[in-house]
């Protein structure tokens, strides 16, 4: 079947602009979860949605990173005002719950570029 | 707080030499641990993972990994490198309880020469 989805897989924006990233989980997965990969360095986790239930921000660096999730579908990560340092590769994973044993599924990415 | 160090950013071996990367971890609860590739502009796969049954770990492609509890370590072997193993190693932690995100390490990049 069809592994996680994301777009676009690049994005190249200038300063201060604002960028949507969108992530497409598996089907039936009820989990998501958004990290950042800057050059480099390992994954930070930014933010993980489980079904209806209120996510966790927790590793959001500032109050310019938002994401949404409508249900069990598709999720969206916005930057407002990007800054350089916000350039990395966003991944999008999902899993069939929460549960610490099953499987995170990561899409291939959005490459950020903010010039 | 959980956290996973890896040692060495840059490991090369020769083609049919052995390979080892090193992951050590600390976390206050008995961790899930995992191993992912990263190969070229592709997202994460993963390789193995640990979840409290057997201790040795069997994976993908020839991988294996030992859970030391004493050692705090999940070091990830494989007896003959191949060409196409060239790619990024990350290990992660994650807690059994709640919390569900994975605790990546800083990776490692592996080199395999002729």
């Amino acid at each position: 079947g069809a592994g996680v989805s994301q777009s676009p897989s690049n994005k190249v924006t200038e300063k201060g602009k604002d960028v949507e990233l969108r992530c497409d989980p598996i089907s039936g997965h009820t989990a998501l979860y958004w990290y950042r990969q800057r050059l480099g360095q390992g994954l930070e986790f930014l933010i993980y949605f489980q079904g209806n239930s209120a996510p966790d921000k927790s590793g959001l660096p500032s109050d310019r990173f938002s994401a949404e999730r409508t249900g069990e579908s598709v999720s969206t990560l916005t930057i407002q005002r990007t800054q350089q340092e916000d350039s990395a590769v966003y991944l999008c994973a999902s899993s069939l719950t929460g549960d610490a044993h099953y499987e995170q599924y990561f899409g291939p990415g959005t490459r950020l570029t903010v010039t | 707080a959980q956290s996973v160090t890896q040692l060495g950013s840059h490991v090369s071996v020769s083609e049919g030499a052995l390979v080892l990367l090193r992951c050590n971890y600390s976390s206050s609860v008995p961790p899930y641990l995992f191993w992912y590739v990263q190969y070229p502009n592709q997202g994460l796969q993963l390789l193995l993972k640990y979840t409290s049954a057997a201790t040795l770990v069997k994976g993908i492609n020839g991988f294996e990994a030992e859970f030391k509890k004493s050692e705090t370590s999940f070091h990830l072997t494989k007896p003959s490198a191949h060409m196409s193993d060239a790619a990024e190693y990350f290990c992660a932690v994650r807690d059994t309880g709640t919390a569900s995100k994975l605790t990546f390490g800083t990776g490692t990049r592996l080199q395999v020469t002729l």
